[in-house]
This record gives C-alpha cells, sequence and structure tokens, in this order.
C-alpha cells in the first residue's frame, strides 16, 4: 500500500549528521508540544515534549526548541543514525479545550549510510 | 507498550454499512482521541474524549460518532460508510501533561 509519507517533506541527511525538523503551530494558546516518530506500519511514538513555559529541552540525542514569538517548533537529532529514519510529527495540546491534541503534517527523515 | 488496544485491526466493509471501531485502555487516562490516518495529511482529529460521556469534535467530525460510557472504552462509529473513509484509524489515550500513547491502528476499507 502507498506509504503514508509519500507526499510529505523528506529531509536527506548523512549517517552521523546532525538532523533538524522544523514545525509551524497554528494556536498561541497551545500548552503543550510533542515530538511523535512514526515507522512504517505502526502507531506513532513518543520522543520529547515542552511546556509553553519552557523553550528548550534535551533528551537523549535530541533536543526540542520552542519559539511562541513565531509559533515555531524544532526537533533537533544528533549523530543522526539509520534507526532514525521515519517520519515525524509534531503535536500541540490545548489543555483549556478538552486537552485537544492536535498533530502538524509530518516529516519524513532518510538517514543515509 | 502502554495497555492501548483497538479491534479490529483490519476491517472491509461495503458502502453504506455502519462500522464501529473500538478502542480499549486499561491504563485509567482521562483523554481519549481517535484519529485518521491518509497519505499527504499527518493525523487528522476526527473525536476526542475528556471523560465519561465528555466528547468533542475534532478537524474532520463529519460522518463519524463516538461514545464513551466508561473509562476504558471509546468508540467510533461511521453510521454509513463511504470510500472517502477508507483510512488507517488510531486511538490514543493521555492524562494532562502527558505525551499520548498510540494503539496499533486499525486498517479500514470501504468498497
Amino acid at each position: 500500500g502507498e506509504s503514508v509519507g509519500l507526499h510529505l517533506p523528506t529531509l536527506s541527511v548523512q549517517e552521523g549528521d546532525n538532523s533538524i525538523i522544523n514545525c509551524a503551530y497554528s494556536n498561541s494558546a497551545s500548552d503543550y508540544f510533542i515530538w511523535y516518530k512514526q515507522e512504517s506500519g505502526k502507531g506513532p511514538q513518543f520522543i520529547i515534549d515542552i511546556r509553553s513555559n519552557m523553550d528548550k529541552r534535551q533528551g537523549q540525542r535530541v533536543t526540542v526548541l520552542l519559539n511562541k514569538t513565531v509559533k515555531h517548533l524544532s526537533l533537533q537529532i544528533a549523530a543522526t543514525q539509520p534507526g532514525d529514519s521515519a517520519v515525524y510529527f509534531c503535536a500541540e495540546n490545548r489543555y483549556n479545550a478538552g486537552n485537544m491534541l492536535t498533530f502538524g503534517g509530518g516529516t519524513r527523515l532518510m538517514v543515509k549510510p | 507498550d502502554a495497555g492501548i488496544t483497538q479491534s479490529p485491526r483490519h476491517k472491509v466493509t461495503e458502502t453504506g454499512t455502519p462500522v464501529t471501531l473500538r478502542c480499549h485502555q486499561t491504563e485509567n487516562h482521562r483523554y481519549m482521541y481517535w484519529y485518521r490516518q491518509d497519505p499527504g495529511h499527518g493525523l487528522r482529529l476526527i473525536h476526542y474524549s475528556y471523560g465519561v460521556k465528555d466528547t468533542d469534535k475534532g478537524e474532520v467530525s463529519d460522518g463519524y460518532s463516538v461514545s464513551r460510557s466508561k473509562t476504558e472504552d471509546f468508540l467510533l462509529t461511521l453510521e454509513s460508510a463511504t470510500s472517502s473513509q477508507t483510512s488507517v484509524y488510531f486511538c490514543a489515550i493521555s492524562d494532562i501533561w502527558r505525551e499520548a500513547f498510540f494503539g496499533q491502528g486499525t486498517r479500514l476499507t470501504v468498497v
């Protein structure tokens, strides 16, 4: 069947390089932001999150940056590995709207060995 | 893995027939969500629930209804399936300030 990532923007990087995936979110009232990774045939999996009162959060090999002024999120992956190849989605959460959770369009990351 | 189960995993149905998809959780999470995923559209929110009997519409709710009569179950119903509802459907659960956990998905084909 057709891949979910077929029509998504694609970022191609060399193994070992750093990757930066960007996302523009839609609602200035969003409280909480999450990055997900989705591999073919699977549901999205949590990578890292950040609350709206922060502008940076670091995990293992991943960093999320939040710029509320321009409603922009980025996900940085250090030393990208072939296993990082997947589709990445940002999501925004609005607590005051029943914890509504909506997703951005997604980016396909391809890692070249 | 979080305790979230979707059923059925695959279904083929005819246009005009009713279809119900079930999402069952064992995590006692307050919030539950139904999404559809189509090529080029990412995940689009259909309906969500913020408690038993409390539900609201998402971005693409036309043609779908939901029910949540107990914490652990969230049902998605297509009253009269159409070919445009052929998709992969994901259920998710979450609590406040927590990431959402997703089920394995249901592949629905309407012929």
